[in-house]
């Protein structure tokens, strides 16, 4: 069980769209629509954001969006706000007869 | 509203048992579901640690799978993690959570996490 890759970082301008990809393989992100990201501020416990893959839980924008191709995973925050800037994790099911799951590395995302 | 609290001892010494709790308010956790313990080490990412369900059954990260126990106590509506022969490695803020959906894939309620640091 490998951890799934995020960038180390990504930024943008209040207003822009960015993308974060999360790769995996044909075992966790491939294999299942079941990926999901949360959102970290600096000293808090993360925060659901996307779940299933681009489901979006009550409460949180309808400017996070989530997509798959293959074995891999996006997070597209579109109209980039100042409050927006946190680390972001991916994670996937990564089980056939198990409930094991497995964490992306994490992306910085800066607002400029 | 789903409320998770974990709690246990801050410093551990190396080659002991890390404990820690968590017990679950607003929800019984009897009633279903799967909860799980996440760690990350400081300045580092997210770490599945492993998972229960409320019958018991249990699911564990391969790498850690030789060190770690998870149980769970109905009557007391908490469960506990248990991780042996720690060291600095295992440093980090130790969170519970509720995992939910299809295939129990993601956590949608939290704890606020603890600190537990692994020193002499």
């Amino acid at each position: 069980q490998s951890a799934l890759t995020q960038p180390a970082s990504v930024s943008g301008s209040p207003g822009q769209s960015i993308t974060i990809s999360c790769t995996g393989t044909s075992s966790d992100v491939g294999s299942y629509n079941l990926v999901s990201w949360y959102q970290q501020h600096p000293g808090k416990a993360p925060k659901l954001m996307i779940y299933e893959g681009s489901k979006r839980p009550s409460g949180v924008s309808n400017r996070f969006s989530g997509s798959k191709s293959g074995n891999t995973a996006s997070l597209t925050i579109s109209g980039l706000q100042a409050e927006d800037e946190a680390d972001y994790y991916c994670c996937s099911y990564a089980g056939s007869s198990t409930f094991d799951v497995v964490f992306g590395g994490g992306t910085k995302l800066t607002v400029l | 509203q789903v409320q998770l609290q974990e709690s246990g001892p801050g410093l551990v010494k190396p080659s002991e048992t890390l404990s820690l709790t968590c017990a679950v308010s607003g929800y019984s956790i009897s009633s279903g579901y799967y909860w799980g313990w996440i760690r990350q080490p400081p300045g580092k990412g997210l770490e599945w640690i492993g998972s229960i369900y409320h019958s018991g059954s249990t699911y564990y990260n391969p790498s850690l799978k030789s060190r770690v126990t998870i149980s769970v106590d109905t009557s007391k509506n908490q469960f506990s993690l248990k991780l042996s022969s720690v060291t600095a490695a295992d440093t980090a803020v130790y969170y519970c959570a509720r995992l939910f959906g299809l295939r129990a894939s993601y956590f949608d309620y939290w704890g606020q996490g603890t600190l537990v640091t692994v020193s002499s």
